[in-house]
């Protein structure tokens, strides 16, 4: 299947500093990829969309000036946690993809704000 | 809009056993349906996934689901568990207009020796 992968893997950072988080598709281009947010033990919320060429669309309740998306390439979506706060710490996970050619997701981000 | 309900929070079976895992969705069209595996600290893994046709679909590490309209079901069978098998799982529609993913709460599975 098709890979996709996110950078970093594990960030800890100090409350009030911003926090990128990048998004790749290896061997596919994607127009559209997805940032879904998990924390534990809970499911996986979509955040928001993201589309190349054009800004994301965000989920109700999700706010577009704290969770910035750029999706600047066919391949590669960048998620910014803007002055990230400790209730911001959870599992950002992205996936490319969809329709009838599957999702393929990326291992995860996992943030802590200290 | 579309939800899905994964009534089965915690299940705990011994390894050789069978396993069922439930998934009611709700969608206004045919939907689009996938199981996902997530191991601790992982990224999922799909599993299987239902488009259209064969109601019965398999798919890797021996997991099959079977789509029933009637019941807006698909449950999640394996015939004989593996201690690997412990996981999270989650069942999952698209909306097919927007290609995002609607999760289910998720089911942890644990693997009794």
């Amino acid at each position: 299947g098709a890979v996709v992968s996110q950078h970093p893997s594990r960030v800890i950072c100090k409350s009030g500093t911003s926090v990128k988080i990048e998004c790749r598709s290896l061997d596919f281009q994607a127009t559209t990829m997805f940032w879904y947010r998990q924390f534990p033990k809970q499911s996986l919320m979509l955040m928001a969309t993201s589309n190349e060429g054009s800004k994301a669309t965000y989920e109700q309740g999700v706010e577009k000036d704290k969770f910035l998306i750029n999706h600047a390439s066919l391949t590669l979506s960048t998620l910014t946690v803007t002055s990230a706060h400790p209730e911001d710490s959870s599992f950002y996970i992205c996936s490319g993809g969809g329709g009838e050619e599957t999702q393929y997701f990326g291992p995860g981000t996992r943030l802590l704000v200290l | 809009a579309q939800s899905v309900t994964q009534p089965d929070i915690h299940i705990t079976v011994s390894e050789g056993a069978s396993l069922e895992l439930r998934c009611n969705y709700s969608y206004g069209a045919t939907p689009y349906l996938f199981w996902y595996v997530q191991s601790p600290g992982q990224g999922l893994q799909l599993l299987l996934k239902y488009f259209s046709g064969d109601t019965l679909v398999q798919g890797i590490k021996g997991f099959e689901a079977e789509f029933k309209r009637s019941q807006s079901s698909f449950n999640l069978r394996k015939p004989s568990v593996h201690w690997s098998d412990a996981a999270e799982y989650f069942c999952a529609v698209e909306d097919t207009g927007r290609r995002a993913l609607t999760f289910g709460s998720g089911t942890r599975l644990q693997v009794q020796p």
